[in-house]
């Protein structure tokens, strides 16, 4: 089945700075990839997704982007603030069904 | 906007009893999930669910396992009789018929079996 790894699990950065995290899939049919955040007692928030037949995908300050040849998509955050910071996750969804698999998360932190 | 409901927030019950976490989808979606997350580890989805039966499900949704939408607004996962290793965060979610729809979560039921 999927598989799908996630990188890093933390990640502490300047307020101000940029924020990426990259993730690894390991079924070359998936074709949807969600990012989800999560804050401190609340449910995965969808935050932006892109679908395979895309290779980017830009939303204000965040974007995704995918290599289908390489099975990796990363997010990308810039001019990060404090309340950016939350757990981030990735996931991966096969060709067939709507099974999401996910990445075990990276925690953010964004510093005044 | 629009949001997933999970109900109770917290759930604390003794091995071996049965437990029903409920959920209310987003009214216009359907397609129906359960997930969990073990704490300390990955979300892992459990079953899907669309026009009152199950679509696909993971080897972690047994026999002790079971979904139902018993009327026009609830979506409900039963454990019939619970170990301890059930304890975990449950997430329901919901989105619209279609292919890669995206999945929006409730905030989840975190379930302790003592």
């Amino acid at each position: 089945g999927e598989n799908v790894e996630q990188h890093p699990s933390t990640l502490s950065v300047q307020e101000g700075d940029s924020a990426v995290i990259k993730c690894t899939y390991s079924d070359s049919a998936s074709n949807y990839f969600p990012w989800y955040k999560q804050e401190l007692g609340k449910g995965p928030q969808l935050i932006i997704d892109i679908r395979s037949n895309v290779g980017e995908k830009k939303d204000q300050r965040i974007a995704v982007t995918l290599n289908k040849t390489a099975k990796h998509f990363s997010l990308h955050i810039t001019e990060t603030q404090p309340e950016d910071s939350a757990v981030y996750f990735c996931a991966a969804k096969g060709f067939a069904g709507n099974k999401l698999t996910f990445g075990g998360g990276t925690r953010v932190l964004v510093k005044p | 906007e629009p949001e997933v409901t999970q109900t109770p927030s917290h759930q604390v019950t003794q091995m071996g009893q049965e437990v029903i976490l409920r959920c209310v989808p987003i009214s216009n979606h359907l397609y129906f999930y359960w997930y969990r997350q073990i704490l300390g580890q990955k979300v892992e989805f459990l079953v899907s669910f669309y026009n009152n039966e199950i679509s696909e499900k993971s080897e972690i949704f047994d026999d002790q396992f079971s979904v139902e939408r018993p009327d026009g607004s609830n979506f409900t996962l039963k454990i019939r009789s619970t170990k301890l290793e059930d304890s975990a965060m449950y997430f329901c979610a919901s989105s619209e018929l279609g292919q890669n729809q995206p999945q929006h979560f409730g905030d989840g039921t975190r379930l302790s079996i003592l």
